[in-house]
């Protein structure tokens, strides 16, 4: 079946712009994820859905970021006035619903650079 | 908090040599163990997990065994291949509760022909 999917691949965008990235989960997935993999920080979580709970949104750096979740499905990330810092891969991430720890499925990313 | 330290690269092996990737983890309760690898150019894709005290988890020839005493979850591959060349993520997850990952900061491995 199909995997997770992002959009787009790749972003470029001046200082100071919003971007929106975007994640489509493995259908049926419930649980949905944010990670940033950048250079010297390694993997980092940023925001979790799971099902209709209020989001886990402790790992979001700043409230210059936000993400939404529609319909249980789609997620965007958003980031206003984007700073150099921002500039990273993005990665979303899929699973099966529930507690514990569940198989994690990952989308190629979408790598941003702010310039 | 939860934490992740793995072992720096990048490790530099000749094909068919053996290799150990070490992970330590620090965790409040039991957590499940990971093992992601990101081949060049594409997405993480999950290696081998374990998700209890001696569990080993094995994939492709590799393997780790979770081992309680130690919070240890080394890597292994008794020979590795020019296809291997990656970077390898050691990372954890609680059973309890709804849990995200916590990663190491990955170790790139090259080998050579």
């Amino acid at each position: 079946g199909a995997g997770v999917s992002q959009s787009p691949s790749n972003k470029v965008t001046e200082k100071g712009k919003d971007v929106e990235l975007r994640c489509d989960p493995i259908s049926g997935h419930t649980a949905l994820y944010w990670y940033r993999q950048s250079l010297g920080q390694g993997l980092e979580f940023l925001i979790y859905f799971q099902g209709n709970s209020a989001p886990d949104k402790s790992g979001l750096p700043s409230d210059r970021f936000s993400a939404e979740r529609t319909g249980g499905s789609v997620s965007t990330l958003t980031i206003q006035r984007t700073q150099q810092e921002d500039s990273a891969v993005y990665l979303c991430a899929s699973s099966s619903g529930g507690t514990g720890a569940r198989e994690q499925y990952f989308g190629p990313g979408t790598r941003l650079t702010v310039t | 908090g939860n934490s992740v330290t793995q072992m720096e690269g990048p490790v530099t092996l000749s094909e068919e040599a053996f290799l150990t990737i070490n992970c330590t983890y620090t965790a409040t309760g039991y957590p499940s163990l990971f093992w992601y690898v990101q081949y060049p150019g594409e997405g993480l894709q999950l290696l081998l997990k374990a998700t209890k005290a001696d569990d080993k988890g094995s994939n492709k020839g590799f393997e780790a065994t979770y081992r309680k005493e130690t919070t240890s979850f080394h890597l292994e591959k008794g020979s590795v291949q020019v296809s291997d060349s990656a970077v390898y993520f050691c990372a954890l997850s609680m059973n309890s509760g709804y849990s995200t990952l916590t990663f190491g900061k990955g170790t790139m491995l090259l080998v050579s022909p």
